[in-house]
């Protein structure tokens, strides 16, 4: 079983540009997740995909980032314009059921805004 | 206000003794914690749950505690081997929802 993909797996960029992930879920996961994790911290929910609805985004940044779920399959996380303190790692994950425990991760794109 | 903290960065022992992890936590909602696993360039794996009408988990070498008038919880890892070595992140979510994670502490495994 194919994991959780995530592309492009490192990004740079200049501060006030634009920067859109891309995640592919475990086939048949109807949950997906992004979450953001700055170095030295956990990772901390931007928001949750039911399908393709929006479950939870209270986290979610909404004057700079946005998130799509077309289809509930693949799903875009974009940022614009992008600030210094967005340089973290993004992780998406997914599951079957909107559980905790059932969440697969993928690897993560790594973020530096310069 | 962190909800979910793990006061120790990191942690070194030697392989075949006990890996202890500790994780504390504020909100006396939270009734399900969870372990992670993370490697360098990956991103976090299950480990191990518990649910907040038990005291105690066991898996294999892994066995977490939970101690909820102290609002404590620790990862067991018995014996610690090298391919241990790793970030674990601890957890807590109410009704198995939203997670909170804590900063993680580095667990290194000395040959």
């Amino acid at each position: 079983e194919a994991g959780v993909a995530q592309s492009p797996r490192y990004k740079i960029i200049e501060k006030r540009q634009s920067v859109a992930f891309w995640c592919n879920p475990i086939s048949g996961h109807a949950t997906l997740y992004w979450y953001q994790q700055i170095l030295g911290q956990g990772p901390k929910l931007l928001i949750q995909f039911q399908n393709n609805g929006v479950v939870d985004d209270s986290q979610l940044p909404k004057d700079r980032f946005s998130a799509e779920r077309l289809k509930g399959v693949d799903s875009t996380l974009k940022i614009q314009p992008a600030k210094l303190e967005d340089s973290a790692v993004y992780l998406c994950a997914s599951s079957l059921q909107p559980t905790s425990e059932t969440q697969y991760f993928g690897p993560g794109t790594r973020l530096l805004v310069l | 206000d962190q909800q979910v903290k793990q006061n120790s960065p990191s942690l070194s022992v030697q392989e075949g003794r006990i890996s202890i992890l500790n994780c504390d936590y504020t909100n006396s909602m939270f009734d399900y914690f969870l372990w992670y696993k993370k490697y360098p360039a990956e991103g976090p794996t299950f480990l191990i749950s518990i649910s907040s009408i038990k005291d105690k988990n066991e898996d294999g070498r892994f066995t977490v505690f939970l101690n909820k008038s102290a609002k404590h919880l620790s990862l067991h890892i018995v014996p610690s081997q090298p391919g241990d070595s790793a970030v674990y992140f601890c957890a807590a979510s109410i009704n198995a929802g939203k997670s909170t994670f804590g900063d993680g502490t580095t667990l290194t495994v000395k040959p």
